[in-house]
């Protein structure tokens, strides 16, 4: 059974501080990484996807993977209350068909 | 291009009752996937579809839930009986092909609560 865990929160963090997100991976095979981002009563949205060892980063985001402690975290700089949502993470192995961590809850506070 | 559509946004059944859900994929797009989303919990795979074929359905209760995508485009996800746990998101995505995941597109979902 492939497992992604994520901490479900809230992750709570002041308007302007760096929000740091992570996701553990049982699968050692997994080669696809991926950040989605849920508003309440959305559905997820794609916001970062990596695939090799390191850091990728689009703008305020960063995406961070480490496949030998099998690891992957998300960065976000400069957090607005906009960015207040869950988090999914999700990993994908040679299937190809993604397993979702169960989200963290992020809280923006002005 | 028009993103995934689905329909209805909001159903309300008893248990034991019937109900369809429908998906439209991304034009051109082979491979369509229906996801079940409990509250507080991650997407889980129920079906995933390329044309019209059946790709895996080993998450999919079979006893009450069925899918079909006849014509290889559109999508229709039935539970018969629903159960009071049945009540979930149900979101649809597409991919242009199997193979290689580069992150889903997913349509607005179809929030289903039984009582």
């Amino acid at each position: 059974q492939k497992e992604v865990e994520q901490n479900s929160g809230p992750l709570s963090v002041p308007e302007g501080a760096i929000a740091s997100l992570n996701c553990t991976y049982s699968d050692r095979g997994s080669q696809s990484f991926f950040w989605y981002r849920q508003y309440s009563g959305k559905s997820p949205e794609l916001i970062m996807s990596i695939y090799s060892n390191g850091d990728k980063e689009d703008g305020r985001f960063t995406a961070q993977l480490n496949k030998a402690s099998q690891y992957v975290s998300l960065l976000i700089r400069d957090s607005q209350p906009s960015d207040s949502a869950t988090y999914l993470c999700a990993v994908a192995g040679g299937s190809y068909i993604p397993t979702f961590g169960r989200g963290t809850s992020l809280i923006v506070h002005p | 291009e028009a993103g995934v559509a689905q329909s209805p946004r909001y159903k309300i059944i008893e248990k034991r009752q019937s109900v369809a859900f429908w998906c439209n994929p991304i034009s051109g797009h082979a491979t369509l996937y229906w996801y079940q989303q409990i509250l507080g919990q991650g997407p889980k795979l129920l079906i995933q579809f390329q044309n019209n074929g059946v790709v895996d359905d080993s998450q999919l209760p079979k006893d009450r839930f069925s899918a079909e995508r006849l014509k290889g485009v559109d999508s229709t996800l039935k539970i018969q009986p629903a159960k009071l746990e049945d009540s979930a998101v149900y979101l649809c995505a597409s991919s242009l092909r199997e193979g290689v995941h580069y992150g889903y597109t997913f349509g607005s979902g179809t929030r289903l609560t039984v009582v």
